[in-house]
């Protein structure tokens, strides 16, 4: 089965614009979670969708959304950028217990 | 909420032994996993322990001690490219899988 996928893996964008990433989970998985990673602040958790319903909600501003498709692909959005949103985004989906995570994306917000 | 604290930083020597511990704080524990995430690439399960005892992967075993809260991971033999981030994570629950800060693995020669 293929992996996890993301897309784009780099995006560059200014203070106050809007970014949209995408994640692919592995062929049956239906549960999609997302994280924010930065140095010293490990894997935040942001958001879970399990069957196109969001079952649980990380402590991020409002900015921060996400929904699922029917076909388990999920994206999420970030508007108003900030500095403090560079990270890397991590999408995962779940079988049991094991996390199979993406590449991820790599934003720079300047 | 949930928290887990494991040290930020732990330095071995190859061919050696190191422990990674973890200790949590959460209500409903299900079970305790790890991940490994080296520099530039995404984390990799490891292992999950749900009940008390030791469960063993080949180098790496994974101990968990509910009524102590706490947990380790344990690489033996070490090798250079072990080196690497290595994060516990707990979920209760319906909520979601919290890690913790991770413990950055150096091996040396």
């Amino acid at each position: 089965k293929a992996g996890v996928t993301q897309t784009p893996r780099y995006l560059i964008k200014t203070r106050g614009q809007q970014v949209t990433l995408s994640c692919s989970p592995i062929s049956g998985h239906r549960s999609v979670s997302w994280y924010q990673q930065t140095p010293g602040q490990g894997l935040q958790f942001l958001f879970e969708y399990f069957s196109e319903t969001q079952r649980n909600k990380g402590n991020f501003p409002g900015r921060f959304s996400g929904r699922q498709f029917s076909n388990s692909r999920s994206e999420m959005n970030v508007s108003t950028l900030e500095l403090g949103d560079s990270a890397l985004y991590l999408c995962a989906s779940r079988d049991g217990e094991t996390q199979y995570f993406g590449p991820g994306t790599r934003l720079l917000v300047l | 909420g949930q928290s887990l604290e494991q040290p930020s930083e732990v330095t071995a020597v190859e061919g050696a032994i190191v422990q990674i511990n973890c200790t949590y704080q959460t209500s409903g524990f299900y079970g305790l996993s790890w991940y490994q995430q080296h520099d530039g690439g995404a984390p990799t399960f490891l292992s999950y322990n749900a009940l008390d005892g030791l469960e063993e992967t080949g180098r790496f075993s994974s101990f968990l001690s509910r009524s102590d809260s706490y947990g380790y991971l344990l690489l033996q033999e070490l090798q250079m490219k072990d080196s690497a981030s290595y994060f516990c994570a707990a979920r209760s629950g319906n909520t979601p899988l919290v890690f913790g800060k991770g413990t950055r693995l150096s091996v040396i020669a």
